[in-house]
């Protein structure tokens, strides 16, 4: 199986902070890679795909880049609303698609 | 506006087999647009990948647990199923099903299903 180490686990920032996470694959997983939004109660919500490109709807503070086993997500300017756990999962390895196990986002 | 509801019991005892269903409205299944997937969450845990399944009835499973499940379509109620046998404690989680193969774009809200005696 494909793993995704996530980091870090949580996060504390300030409203208007460059917030930065990042996932590693065990193996290249090429650019098969997407992050989720999770809050509290709520589904996940799908923000990027493919590595780097923004789902429809989604707000262009959020990005992501890499590929082969190294991933970053972004958020440019964290918004109160940004507050959630953030997932990246990997689907090089189909049928075995696996999740990072989440940061947690705070605001400080 | 495409949208999903699980339902089914939320406690199952050890050794039986939950079954759950999710009912999708604004999208046909037998159009033949989307896989239709399941995805379970562990209380206050991560997201695990359970499977997914085609209009045709074309399937794929987690490996990990593959012997367990089933995932079946009924098209003419535009639904899903979810069969996992033989429930521990360790199946106790939040599941999910979701528009996709691989990624998931609509979700429903989720059901908390507690594997208890």
């Amino acid at each position: 199986d494909i793993q995704m180490t996530q980091s870090p686990s949580s996060l504390s920032a300030s409203v208007g902070d460059r917030v930065t996470i990042t996932c590693q694959a065990s193996q290249d997983i090429n650019n098969y890679l997407n992050w989720y939004q999770q809050k509290p109660g709520k589904a996940p919500k799908v923000l990027i795909y493919d590595a780097s490109n923004l789902e429809r709807g989604v707000p262009s503070r959020f990005s992501g880049s890499g590929s082969g086993t190294d991933f970053t997500f972004t958020i440019s300017s964290l918004q109160p609303e940004d507050i959630a756990t953030y997932y990246c999962q990997q689907y090089d390895n189909l049928p075995s698609v696996t999740f990072g196990q989440g940061t947690r986002l705070e605001i400080k | 506006q495409v949208q999903l509801q699980e339902s089914g019991p939320g406690l199952v005892k050890p050794s039986q087999t939950l079954s759950l269903t999710c009912t999708v409205s604004g999208d046909s299944i037998g159009s033949g647009g989307y896989y239709w997937s399941w995805i379970r969450q562990h209380p206050g845990k991560g997201l695990e990948w359970i499977g997914y399944i085609y209009y045709s009835g074309s399937t794929s499973y987690n490996p990990s647990l593959k012997s367990r499940v089933t995932i079946s379509v009924d098209t003419s109620k535009n639904q899903l199923s979810l069969r996992l046998s033989s429930v521990t404690a360790a199946d106790t989680a939040v599941y999910y099903c979701a528009r996709g193969l691989l990624r998931w774009d609509y979700w429903g809200q989720g059901t908390l299903v507690t594997v208890s005696s």
